[in-house]
């Protein structure tokens, strides 16, 4: 595709339900990244993608976050139970490869309200 | 992981006027990133500099890098309106954030 996209681009639900957001990478970017916004924050970092393996995942705030990568390419990012304190933009971003701090390209965003 | 900083967290020119921003840092880095976000945006990947350069040029943008004092600067000369945006570097492998600067430039 032309660039990184995501969906949905909102997503309101009520708490404690589950949620699942997904990302398409640009075709061929190996590393993956999930991020999340609060406002007037910078983007906090969730989890990173190696091709299928997450690499790093130690910014995932706590066991009802969760995300996959199965094939290489698209990832869902699954947050179970959600609380009010979830809501928030979620970014995905694509970069070629992990190695040495390429240049990551992001997708609009998914901002996620929950009541 | 480390993070950059940036400041100041925000700043207001006039059109025309140039814009410094900074970045600090904690550890030793390999490289470091600079990225703009406009309003309810993704980021956009502006320029990366590494830790064996001191100075970088795209277009309008100046980046430097001072290792020893762990800093670097973003300048963005003769700014125009639609360069408005938060800006924030990253450190390493790019994916630590700062809280960035949130630039305005009046027309």
């Amino acid at each position: 595709g032309a660039g990184v996209s995501q969906t949905p681009s909102n997503k309101v639900t009520e708490k404690g339900k589950y949620v699942e957001l997904r990302c398409d990478p640009i075709s061929g970017h190996t590393a993956l990244y999930w991020y999340r916004q609060s406002l007037g924050q910078g983007p906090e970092f969730l989890i990173y993608f190696q091709g299928t393996g997450a690499a790093d995942d130690s910014g995932l705030p706590n066991d009802r976050f969760f995300a996959v990568r199965p094939e290489g390419s698209v990832s869902t990012l699954k947050i179970q139970r959600t609380e009010r304190g979830d809501s928030a933009v979620y970014l995905c971003a694509s970069s070629l490869n992990g190695v040495g701090g390429n240049e990551q390209f992001f997708g609009p965003g998914t901002r996620l309200t929950v009541l | 992981s480390q993070q950059g900083e940036e400041d100041p967290q925000a700043l207001s020119i006039q059109e025309g006027e140039n814009a410094t921003m900074n970045c600090s840092y904690k550890t030793s880095i390999n490289n470091l990133q600079w990225y703009r976000q406009n309003s309810g945006r993704g980021l956009v990947h502006l320029i990366l500099i590494r830790s064996n350069e001191r100075e970088k040029h795209s277009g309008r943008l100046r980046v430097t890098l001072d290792t020893s004092k762990k800093s670097s600067s973003l300048l963005i000369t003769a700014s125009r309106a639609a360069d408005t945006a938060s800006y924030f570097c990253a450190t390493d492998l790019g994916y630590n954030f700062g809280t960035g600067t949130s630039l305005t430039v009046i027309p």
